[in-house]
């Protein structure tokens, strides 16, 4: 059952420059998409989201982008800090909250 | 700032032993959610709960587990009779509306030997 795809599993940058976290989708009936992080020993936590009306979404240094056609969504962070080292984790949900998330990607900021 | 709460942090149980994993959620919140992570593997889905029954679940969420409200506050999930390939972390989460933000717990680890 793999919705949500999260094809890297890991991703290291440096820190200051930007980090791309990519996820693909297979369920044309997902019209909501959010991005979780999670510290280990800890649950996921929201970060951002996107409704499938938008094709970007900004909150700081976080910018999500859909592009619907492609059943693609990703992650920019920039510029990147030491502190955004975590595992993310792409989610997608259509209107009944059954959310699916994807496999993760560990986020390495090196400083 | 209001947070989901989860009990044990882990629990260690010998297989075909039950287990009762609980969570307090988010006051006001209305939809309540477990979902699990076995070790290195993705996030899924297991349940979905609202007005006091279950809205959705997944297909590992088959007989041997069950979830219950059973004072309104609590919400517990309840694996009757554990395997070794139950072994994961086990997250709650719960939010306020269909908005789909949900707020997750600290999780706990279940240990199945």
């Amino acid at each position: 059952d793999q919705q949500v795809k999260q094809n890297s599993p890991s991703l290291s940058v440096q820190e200051g420059r930007i980090s791309i976290l990519n996820c693909d989708y297979t369920n044309s009936m997902f019209d909501y998409f959010l991005w979780y992080k999670k510290y280990p020993a800890e649950g996921p936590t929201f970060l951002i989201s996107i409704s499938s009306i938008k094709d970007k979404n900004e909150d700081g240094r976080f910018t999500v982008f859909l592009n619907k056609s492609a059943k693609h969504l990703s992650l920019h962070i920039v510029p990147s800090q030491p502190g955004d080292s975590a595992v993310y984790f792409c989610a997608a949900s259509p209107a009944n909250n059954d959310m699916r998330f994807g496999a993760g990607t560990r986020l390495t900021v090196k400083p | 700032e209001p947070e989901v709460t989860q009990t044990p942090s882990h629990q260690v149980t010998q297989m075909g032993q039950e287990v009762i994993l609980r969570c307090v959620p988010i006051s006001n919140h209305l939809y309540f959610y477990w979902y699990r992570q076995i070790l290195g593997q993705k996030v899924e889905f297991l349940v979905s709960f609202y007005n006091n029954e279950i809205s959705e679940k997944s297909e590992i969420f088959d007989d041997q587990f069950s979830v219950e409200r059973p004072d309104g506050s609590n919400f517990t999930l309840k694996i009757r009779s554990t395997k070794l390939e139950d072994s994961a972390m086990y997250f709650c989460a719960s939010s306020l509306s269909g908005a789909n933000v949900l707020t997750f717990g600290a999780g706990s680890r279940l240990t199945v030997l």
